[in-house]
């Protein structure tokens, strides 16, 4: 059974500074992954989504990128403002059918300014 | 963009009570789905459904039933509300395996507390 880690489970850190947020995943056979954003006691936000045949995905100050081999994927957060401040889940589609995401429980980051 | 609508951001309801949980989505979505987020557990599926009138359940369907007469709308019910179902309820949809490359696209969430 599919299962997805998000390590660690909170960070801080000091506003400007450059951070990686790591997502594994137990089976390699993915379809996609999707990063997404939520804030406190709001939905979620779609931040990147990367195929299974792609590398990497990029918007604005975030960049993703899947390792389908490793069993893992990264966010990296670029010059970090206090904005960016929400936990960030990652999910995975096991397959092509139009079925649901098995979530990663998510890291939740602070940026200080 | 798209907009996925959940008709409640709080709810407040009776233990036995019979309740509805109201989505619509304005992007002509084939898949919707419904999940439960809680502390620790994170978010786990309740049910889907890739076309109107089709459900499948997910990982956690007990309690649960769920209705999709129109494209745009996705219903949760639950046939008689326990405490243990208070949680946050998260509402998603997205294009059908045809276009299963798109992204799920999430509501605000409905917290529900069962007293």
């Amino acid at each position: 059974k599919q299962e997805v880690t998000q390590i660690p489970a909170a960070l801080s850190v000091p506003e400007g500074e450059n951070l990686v947020l790591n997502c594994s995943f137990t089976d390699s056979a993915i379809y996609n992954l999707q990063w997404f954003r939520q804030d406190p006691g709001k939905g979620l936000t779609s931040l990147l989504l990367i195929q299974s045949s792609q590398r990497e995905q990029t918007s604005g100050r975030l960049n993703a990128s899947l390792d389908k081999s490793s069993g893992r994927s990264t966010l990296y957060i670029a010059a970090s403002q206090p904005g960016d401040s929400a936990t960030y889940l990652c999910a995975v589609k096991t397959d092509q059918a139009g079925t649901a995401l098995i979530f990663g429980k998510g890291t939740t980051l602070s940026v200080s300014s | 963009d798209v907009k996925v609508t959940q008709s409640s951001r709080y709810l407040v309801k009776r233990t036995g009570e019979k309740v509805f949980l109201e989505c619509v989505q304005d992007m002509d979505h084939e898949n919707m789905f419904w999940y439960r987020q809680d502390p620790g557990l994170g978010l786990r599926l309740i049910y889907f459904s890739y076309d109107v009138k089709m459900k499948e359940k997910g990982d956690i369907p007990e309690g649960y039933s769920v209705s999709r007469e129109k494209k745009e709308r996705f219903s949760l019910i639950l046939e008689s509300a326990s405490t243990n179902q208070t949680s946050m309820y998260l509402c998603a949809s997205s294009w059908s395996i045809s276009r299963s490359g798109q992204p799920q696209h999430f509501g605000d969430g409905t917290r529900l507390s069962i007293l």
